[in-house]
């Protein structure tokens, strides 16, 4: 079947590391992966996008690397701050998605602590 | 900058009542979608439009939805008899669709709870 695997439901990390968080998915294939900020009650926000054929992506403080072999990607986010607490949503485009709809993972509630 | 708006930002309804939520979508963007996500669960895709017309469409998409583009800047979500299951927040997006490298903008939702 298929599956997207966010790594834990939960993550604390200490402020001022790096958290990394887990994307992994079986049975799809992926023509991009996007990474998303949820917070409570709100839609969730756009962060990241990383191709197929790309290894990593940096923007700021966040990193995204894509291993299609492992069928994973990684997230981090470096010199965490409180502010980064928030649910992180992994999504697929699959290849033939016609309307390029996003499948997404059930996330990871990051907490940072000061 | 320009963002998706969503009214109202929450719904209470009886269960066999139909609802209505509206969505202003990103002006000039091409691809419309319908979201939805039951509390403490991931957020799943229930309908994509374009050019007028549904595109794709889950299989939660059943009967009892449907979709509409009633002018240049609307984008409704009906349910015609709601049910329980049904209460959930519902996320509109849009897409300009210029191929990758763009993404999707969420809109803040609809908390939707069927009494």
């Amino acid at each position: 079947s298929q599956k997207i695997e966010q790594n834990s439901e939960a993550l604390n990390i200490q402020e001022g590391k790096t958290a990394t968080l887990t994307c992994n998915y079986t049975n799809y294939s992926p023509a991009y992966l996007q990474w998303y900020r949820q917070d409570p009650g709100r839609g969730p926000v756009f962060l990241l996008l990383i191709r197929e054929n790309e290894k990593e992506k940096r923007k700021e403080r966040l990193k995204v690397t894509f291993d299609t072999t492992l069928k994973q990607s990684l997230f981090h986010i470096t010199a965490s701050q409180p502010a980064d607490s928030a649910t992180y949503l992994c999504a697929l485009v699959l290849s033939g998605a016609g309307s390029y709809q996003l499948t997404f993972g059930k996330g990871t509630k990051l907490s940072v602590i000061p | 900058e320009p963002e998706v708006t969503q009214t109202p930002s929450h719904q209470v309804t009886q269960m066999g009542q139909e609802v209505i939520l509206r969505c202003v979508p990103i002006s000039n963007h091409l691809y419309f979608y319908w979201y939805r996500q039951i509390l403490g669960q991931k957020v799943e895709f229930l309908v994509s439009f374009y050019n007028n017309e549904i595109s794709e469409k889950s299989e939660i998409f059943d009967d009892q939805f449907s979709v509409e583009r009633p002018d240049g800047s609307n984008f409704t979500l009906k349910i015609r008899s709601t049910k329980l299951e049904d209460s959930a927040m519902y996320f509109c997006a849009s897409y300009l669709g210029q191929g990758v490298g763009d993404t999707q903008y969420f809109g803040p939702g609809t908390r939707l709870t069927v009494l």
